[in-house]
């Protein structure tokens, strides 16, 4: 079975310009969480979404939104691109559903996102 | 304020070793805690979920401990290889669906 598939792999932007990361989650999985990670930290929440609709929203300002599709893939928007947004964009997608805790999460290999 | 703490600097070990990691956790009340892998430029893997009604859990060379009142979780691979080398993080449930990581923790060892 597949995993967790994200697209690109790389992508390199200048500042201003804006940017959608894509995320198939594993089949079966309805929910699917973005995280932002820079060099030498962990990853940081910044959405989640069960059957699209947003259920968590982490500290990150209004540039950043997602949504997600009826077939549960997700895209992650990143308006008037800042330096500091420089990072690796992690999608993960796990079996949680509305009443449960989260569960382990199944990570996908990341997008790079340079902004020079 | 709520902080999730993690060995910055990296640990580096004999082979065969026991490793241990620490992830200490304030302001929080999880009630669950999990431990991923990630090798450079991957993303994380799941581990280890223990609950805090658990005070341990153990997977082949890996073992977990849980206590709510120190506010801290161990993370333990006995009989350590050089393949075990990567960085661990932990992780906990702050609110509802959100995830908060730890830093990591670098762990090397050497053949």
């Amino acid at each position: 079975d597949a995993g967790v598939t994200q697209s690109p792999t790389h992508l390199i932007k200048t500042r201003g310009q804006h940017v959608t990361l894509r995320c198939s989650p594993i089949s079966g999985h309805k929910s699917v969480s973005w995280y932002q990670q820079v060099l030498g930290q962990g990853p940081q929440f910044i959405f989640q979404y069960y059957e699209k609709e947003e259920r968590g929203r982490g500290n990150f300002p209004d540039r950043f939104s997602a949504r997600q599709f009826p077939n549960y893939s997700s895209e992650l928007n990143v308006n008037a691109l800042l330096l500091g947004d420089s990072a690796l964009y992690l999608c993960a997608s796990s079996l949680a559903h509305l009443v449960a805790r989260i569960n382990e999460q199944f990570f996908g290999p990341g997008t790079r996102l340079t902004v020079l | 304020s709520q902080k999730i703490e993690q060995n910055s600097e990296a640990l580096n070990i004999q082979e065969g070793k026991t490793a241990t990691l620490t992830c200490n956790y304030t302001n929080y009340s999880p009630a669950y805690l999990q431990w991923y892998r990630q090798d450079p430029g991957r993303g994380p893997v799941f581990l280890l979920l223990i609950r805090e009604n658990e005070k341990e859990k153990r997977k082949e060379r890996l073992k977990v401990t849980f206590d709510t009142t120190l506010k801290q979780s161990l993370f333990h691979i006995t009989a350590s290889q050089p393949a075990d080398s990567a960085t661990y993080l932990c992780a906990l449930e702050d609110s509802s669906y959100k995830l908060i990581f730890g830093s990591g923790t670098r762990l090397l060892v050497r053949p």
